[in-house]
């Protein structure tokens, strides 16, 4: 089992729709979670970190559930910018583990 | 967000040649950094994690002869690849990180192509 772990999609969605990821991580120990974004050929770009008590940013919306082991992320009122591959990262104590990335793709 | 740098941003080398790859932190202190490697359509790969001023920590199947990393201050780590051959050609991304359960910020990048 990866350790880290998302759909790879890819999501093809309507602009203005909403969409949502989850990736779920195996080691119980984590203690850190963001949401990167990647666009191609670019490095990735940290989106927001995801606290215990779930946190918004605009559209964006993430939330934790450790008992569960999964992180999940909300976009609503999705834009053409918002394509990209978005990237589940775990901390353990420094040990960054990222997912495989799930692609979306807002269309006209 | 904090700023990594990465030079050079592109690379076109012969094979057998050794290349240096350097990561800065502009405006912190990166007391990790991190060394990935992408190929095309593919995810981010780890290779190594290195801490300021100790020896880099290699992921499995990522040979340290052939890749060897450097980090002798808080805003710099170096990555060589050596005796560079085609199948190294790749994206090599570099990131820092300010502490241990800290977001990390990520170099734009090196675009390596071995000839």
């Amino acid at each position: 089992r990866k350790e880290v772990e998302q759909d790879p999609g890819p999501f093809n969605v309507p602009e203005g729709a909403t969409v949502a990821f989850n990736c779920t991580y195996s080691n119980s120990a984590s203690q850190s979670f963001f949401w990167y974004r990647q666009d191609c050929r670019k490095e990735p770009k940290l989106l927001m970190s995801v606290y215990s008590s779930g946190n918004e940013d605009g559209r964006f919306t993430a939330q934790l559930n450790r008992a569960s082991q999964y992180i999940s992320l909300l976009i609503r009122d999705s834009k053409l910018s918002d394509s990209a591959t978005y990237l589940c990262v775990v901390n353990s104590l420094g040990d960054m583990r990222f997912g495989a990335g799930t692609r979306l793709t807002v269309k006209p | 967000g904090a700023v990594v740098s990465q030079h050079p941003s592109w690379v076109i080398c012969k094979s057998g040649t050794s290349v240096k790859i350097e990561c800065r932190s502009l405006d912190f202190q990166a007391t990790t950094m991190f060394w990935y490697r992408q190929f095309p359509k593919q995810s981010l790969m780890l290779m190594a994690t290195s801490n300021e001023g100790s020896k880099a920590t290699y992921e499995q199947g990522v040979e340290k002869d052939k890749f060897l990393i450097n980090h002798a201050s808080l805003t710099l780590s170096t990555l060589t690849v050596t005796s560079a051959h085609p199948e190294d050609s790749s994206f090599y991304i570099c990131s820092a990180s300010s502490g241990s359960l800290n977001e990390q910020f990520f170099g734009p990048g090196t675009r390596l192509t071995v000839l």
